[in-house]
């Protein structure tokens, strides 16, 4: 593989299941994120890591969990999924310590429906 | 609060030249990103700009005033592959991302 990965690329889901969106990178960023993107709305952060063993919150981690055991993946869990969280996620890496300002590499996206 | 704002939709000619604003109001700037995203995909990087004034790739140029908050995309000799959203985003002061809504670029031929 070659750059980001992601799966599954839809699902419907019913409320109250848990669910696990997941990741891979081949590309030895250090650094991957979790966005979801809403209509009118950007790219809103969920969970972010600097480097593997560490994780973040952003601006909207409320019902999301992540992990980081290694460098590569980067799995994002529901643990009770609700309505609102329909919506697309995007998992995205970088490499800090290049020189271009840390561009991010996005996976193609999984599409999540809640009913 | 931190806030990046763009024009909802934009419509331009196949052929002609289209610029998109945005501007900013975020806790501490470390540069501004553009990237293209068409329907469906994932965004994708465009450029990049730390520094004032124009950066120019092919077609696509982007500009950047620190000082007014602003930056444009611009876009010459316009294609129908062009239609797409682009989103900017700026790094903030912890050196995190924060997006525009986007703008959706629709090109008529």
């Amino acid at each position: 593989i070659a750059g980001i990965t992601q799966a599954p690329t839809s699902q419907i889901l019913a409320a109250g299941r848990r669910m696990t969106l997941r990741c891979t990178q081949d590309m030895r960023h250090n650094a991957m994120y979790w966005y979801r993107q809403d209509l009118g709305l950007g790219l809103r952060l969920i969970h972010y890591s600097n480097t593997a063993g560490t994780t973040g919150k952003g601006e909207v981690p409320d019902g999301y969990s992540v992990s980081r055991a290694n460098t590569d993946d980067f799995p994002l869990t529901l643990a009770s999924a609700v309505p609102s969280q329909t919506s697309v996620y995007f998992c995205a890496s970088s490499d800090p310590t290049s020189g271009d300002g840390s561009e991010q590499f996005f996976g193609p996206g999984t599409r999540l429906t809640v009913l | 609060g931190q806030n990046i704002d763009q024009p909802t939709e934009m419509t331009a000619t196949e052929g002609a030249i289209v610029q998109i604003n945005c501007t900013y109001q975020t806790s501490g700037f470390n540069g501004l990103f553009w990237y293209q995203q068409h329907a469906g995909e994932a965004p994708t990087f465009l450029s990049y700009n730390v520094l004032d004034g124009l950066e120019e790739k092919g077609r696509f140029s982007s500009f950047l005033s620190r000082s007014k908050g602003y930056s444009y995309l611009l876009l010459k000799e316009l294609q129908m592959k062009d239609s797409a959203s682009y989103l900017c985003a700026v790094v903030d002061s912890n050196y995190q991302l924060i997006w525009g809504a986007g703008t959706k670029l629709i090109i008529k031929p």
